[in-house]
Order: structure tokens, then sequence, then C-alpha cells
């Protein structure tokens, strides 16, 4: 599995972009690239998946170069309820066989 | 269901008993995980299920772990004798398939274990 390297932390004021940035340099061609969420005493919870360019959902913004070796997570305008830990997990369509390995995630906090 | 449920939420036991956790996932889903997440700590995967199988165990921290899986729905994991260091929050997740490895794991709000 593609191994995936992650801030620990970020800080953020209310109202600023967020970009977290994930280093996955040997991810491999057949690998897609997800993050999740996990707020405070919940389980994560799916954001958004990407393989190439740039997605955007009404949460927020995958954007990956062309050599895929990292991709960035954007957060538009952040509140106070985006404070969480984020995943960036990196996995291979049909090898059958093995799951995605969650990291220790980035925790964000933002402050008003 | 409308989503992955677990029970109990919460529980708190003795040093050496055994405790079984429970796990519902999404109906339809043949994918089941079972991940274990210590205070301020990441996920840390544990087990499998594709229908009723569990291909890989080494995840499993040690014999005194084990889960199973029945009609392809409900899984428990069971802690025999169990240690402080078992305290942890035991998440569970379902997917549609394990074969298309994107597919989205939806997780259940977790099961919070004490081992006192």
């Amino acid at each position: 599995l593609a191994k995936t390297t992650q801030p620990i932390s970020m800080d953020s004021y209310e109202g600023q972009e967020v970009n977290i940035t994930c280093s996955h340099n040997n991810i491999a061609t057949n690998d897609y690239i997800t993050w999740y969420q996990q707020f405070p005493s919940q389980g994560p919870r799916f954001i958004i998946q990407g393989y190439k360019t740039k997605v955007t959902n009404e949460v927020a913004s995958l954007f990956i170069p062309a050599d895929r070796k990292s991709s960035t997570l954007s957060l538009p305008r952040v509140s106070l309820s985006d404070t969480a830990v984020y995943y960036c997990l990196v996995g291979r369509r049909n090898s059958g066989n093995t799951p995605l390995v969650f990291g220790k995630g980035t925790r964000l906090s933002v402050i008003a | 269901g409308a989503g992955v449920s677990q029970s109990p939420s919460n529980k708190v036991t003795e040093k050496g008993k055994d405790v079984e956790l429970r796990c519902d996932p999404i109906s339809g889903h043949t994918a089941l995980y079972w991940y274990r997440q210590r205070l301020g700590q990441g996920l840390e995967f544990l087990i499998y299920f594709q229908g009723n199988s569990a291909p890989d165990k080494s995840g499993l921290p040690s014999d005194r772990f084990s889960a199973e899986r029945t009609g392809e729905s409900v899984s428990t994991l069971t802690i025999q004798r169990t240690q402080q260091e078992d305290s942890a929050v035991y998440l569970c997740a379902s997917s549609h398939s394990l074969v298309v490895l994107q597919e989205t794991q939806y997780f259940g709000p977790g099961t919070r274990l004490l081992v006192l």
C-alpha cells in the first residue's frame, strides 16, 4: 500500500482557507486518493476522492498534481465546526484483498 | 438500516473479563471492517470481512482478539481476558464491496471500551 505522510496538526482562524497536503511518493497507477474527516467522538466520514487534477464538491476541493505524488485538500472559509482530524488514504482499485489503511491524520483546530 | 450501528456504545469491564462488541452494517454492504482508536491516536486497522470470510487476520493485536460475521450481516469482535491496554474506541465500518477498493466506508459511532 502507498504510504502517506501528513502534518500532525494545523491551526486556522475562522473564515480562512485551509490547505492540508498529503505526500504519497510511491502511489501506483491504479491508486485513488481519498480523504476522510473525523469529528470528536464520531467515526470518520468520507469527504472527497480523486485520481488526478482537481475534484470539487460541496465540502472541499482536492488538488492532485500531474505526478500524483502528493495531494492537497482545500477547505474554503473554515468555521469552528470544521475542527476535526482529516485522513488521507491511498488505495488500489481491484486488488481484491487489501482494504484502505488509515494513518494518524491531521488534527485541524479552527480558532474564533 | 439507515447507517452502521454498534453496541454497546460504552463498556466498562474489569481486567481479565471477556467482552463482545457488536456491529450491524448497512444492509446490503458485503464488506465490513473493524478498527481500534486509542485516545488521541489515528485508526488502527484490525480485520475486515468480505461476506462472511476474513482473508487476513494479521491485524488483530493478539490471540485474545477474534471476530466473526454471520449471514453477511452482523459481526462481533470478541476480546478475551481484557487488559488495560485494550481500552480504546472500537469502530466498525461497512462498504458495498471490497473488490472496488475505493468504495466509501461508512463508520458506526464506535464502542468505547474501558478496562479497569
